[in-house]
């Protein structure tokens, strides 16, 4: 069964540093990779999608990146801004087709001004 | 820019009524999910669709059902109310999801 996990849980940074966040999923065979944002009390963001034959995506100041054979994704964050404290969770799929994604239970970050 | 709408953002209900939620897409999507979220247990899936008129189970079905009678609109329905049913309840749609903005659920 597909476990997805975020470490760390909780994040509290500095405004203007750079970050990662990290998600490991146990079967490696998946097929596309989402990062969503999540502001409490809110629904979700897609933030990036990586489809199987990528390998990173990005956007703005956000870049994902995704190594299937070791079961890891990292998003990284340049110069972050208290505007993007929120959770970030990260979800899997494994077959073109079912679109069930499994999500992690988040990371919580908090950028300090 | 391309929408997931859910037609409550706060609902109170009593223990054992019939409670609806909705969902509706403008994007002409197959695809569509409801999930709950409570704390510590992450986003479960309950039930999905892939068409009109079709529906499969998630991971947490039992105490909801679902309906779907035209592409846009997806709705759950929880038959009778309980108080562990007291969660955030999430709808997506497409390929790469697009979620709504989620309805808080309490049952009292």
């Amino acid at each position: 069964k597909q476990e997805v996990t975020q470490i760390p849980a909780a994040l509290s940074v500095p405004e203007g540093e750079n970050l990662v966040l990290n998600c490991s999923f146990t079967d490696s065979a998946i097929y596309n990779l989402q990062w969503f944002r999540q502001d409490p009390g809110k629904g979700l963001t897609s933030l990036l999608l990586i489809q199987s034959s990528q390998r990173e995506q990005t956007s703005g100041r956000l870049n994902a990146s995704l190594d299937k054979s070791s079961g890891r994704s990292t998003l990284y964050i340049a110069a972050s801004q208290p505007g993007d404290s929120a959770t970030y969770l990260c979800a899997v799929v494994k077959f073109p087709g079912t679109y069930k994604y499994i999500f992690g239970t988040g990371t919580r970050l908090k950028v300090l001004a | 820019d391309v929408k997931v709408t859910q037609s409550s953002r706060y609902l109170v209900k009593r223990t054992g009524e019939k409670v609806f939620l909705e969902c509706v897409q403008d994007m002409d999507h197959e695809n569509m999910f409801w999930y709950r979220q409570d704390p510590g247990l992450g986003l479960r899936l309950i039930y999905f669709s892939y068409d009109v008129k079709m529906k499969e189970k998630g991971d947490i079905p039992e105490g909801y059902s679902v309906s779907r009678e035209k592409k846009e609109r997806f709705s759950l329905i929880l038959e009778s109310a309980s108080t562990n049913q007291t969660s955030m309840y999430l709808c997506a749609s497409g390929d790469g999801y697009t979620f709504g903005s989620g309805t808080r659920l309490t049952v009292v």
